[in-house]
Order: structure tokens, then sequence, then C-alpha cells
């Protein structure tokens, strides 16, 4: 089955400042890779999803990229806010895509 | 997502009873999960339904049961609770006809305590 590896597993930086969370998967055959948000007391939420076709994509302060060579694929957050506090997970599909193989975490702090 | 909810929210019990967790959903989705989560260890699959006829193993069934009564409830059991199962536990849906890359909606937890 898929193996997610992410890192790092906590990050703190200061509101402004741009945060990077990496993750690499095992199975060549993945082509969808979401990101959930976490945020206390609540349950992931997806925000913000790539399929293999493209390199990356961009929402409005969040961005993802992939590198299939390399099978590793990234979030990054620019222009941090308090907001953005949260626990991020990484997904890659598990056999049928509509099963998921979580990373273990990133806990962001956004600092003032 | 308040579509999606769980009860109960939080639920503490003793080593060796039995108990029931359970999740129902207004989305209309077809397909239903289970995780549990750890600190440090993200999120794993207990078990999951794509139709109310279908149940299908997780990472980690053992210790635990499901059913899925209707398309809208899907519920969570341990038989004879130990320690190592308080964790959080998360109910989430998909929706098949979006697929096959379909976003999942979670519910909002249930935190349990076995002591």
């Amino acid at each position: 089955g898929e193996n997610v590896e992410q890192h790092p597993s906590t990050l703190s930086v200061q509101e402004g400042d741009s945060a990077v969370i990496k993750c690499t998967y095992s199975d060549s055959a993945s082509n969808y890779f979401p990101w959930y948000k976490q945020e206390l007391g609540k349950g992931p939420q997806l925000i913000i999803d790539i399929r293999s076709n493209v390199g990356e994509k961009k929402d409005q302060r969040i961005a993802v990229t992939l590198n299939k060579t390399a099978k590793h694929f990234s979030l990054h957050i620019t222009e941090t806010q308090p907001e953005d506090s949260a626990v991020y997970f990484c997904a890659a599909p598990s056999g049928t895509a509509s099963k998921l193989t979580f990373g273990t975490g990133t806990r962001l702090q956004v600092t003032l | 997502d308040a579509d999606v909810t769980q009860t109960p929210r939080n639920r503490i019990t003793k080593t060796g009873k039995r108990i029931m967790l359970e999740c129902s959903q207004t989305k209309g989705h077809d397909r239903m999960y289970w995780y549990r989560q750890d600190p440090g260890l993200g999120l794993q699959l207990i078990y999951y339904s794509f139709d109310v006829k279908d149940i299908n193993k997780g990472e980690i069934s053992d210790g635990y049961s499901v059913s899925r009564q209707a398309q809208a409830k899907f519920s969570l059991s341990l038989e004879s609770a130990i320690p190592n199962q308080t964790a959080l536990y998360f109910c989430a849906t998909s929706d098949s006809r979006t697929g096959p890359q379909e976003t999942q909606y979670f519910g909002p937890g249930t935190r349990l305590l076995v002591l």
C-alpha cells in the first residue's frame, strides 16, 4: 500500500512569513494529492488538492507543488496569518482513490 | 462540517466495556469512513463502506466493528474497550458521483478515553 511521510512535525513562523510543509509518497501510480487543515476541536477540512497532470496549483495564499519524478509534494502558505495556525495533513490515494493514506501531520503555529 | 455529526462528542469508559460511536450525515453521500487519530500518527483508517451493503477493513480494524444501518448512518463499535483505544475518532463521507478523486468531509470527532 501507499506510504506517506510528512515533515516537519511542528513549524513555527512569524506572521507574514512563509511556511512550507513537505510530503513524500511511495506509490508511483498515485495521481491525486489533497491537503487537509484541522483547526482546534474540529475535523480536518480539504483546503487544496493537486492532480498528477499538473506541477503546481495556487489558491490565494496557498499553493501546492508536485514532483512526480521524486515522488514528493509540498504545501506553501505565503503571508501567514494567525488563523493559519492549525494541523495540516497531506494524503495520497491508497488503492482506490476513495481510500486515502494520510501523513502524520504538521502543527503550524503563526506567532505575532 | 455540520452535515456530518458524531455522537457522543466525548466519552469516558472502562476497560472491557462495549461502546458504540455513531455517525450521521445529511450530505447524501454514499461512502463513509471511520478514522482514528493519535498524536504523531496522523489519521488511520479503521473501516470504510462504499454502500449500505458494503463493509471493508482499513489499516487498523482489530478490536473494532462497524454497522452501516442506512446510507446516512455508520456506527463504530468497540466490543471490549482497552486503554490503547483511547484516541480521537473521526467519521468522514464522500460522494462517488464526484469521483474518482472525491473530497472527504469529516465530522467534528469523538474523544474517547478508556480507563
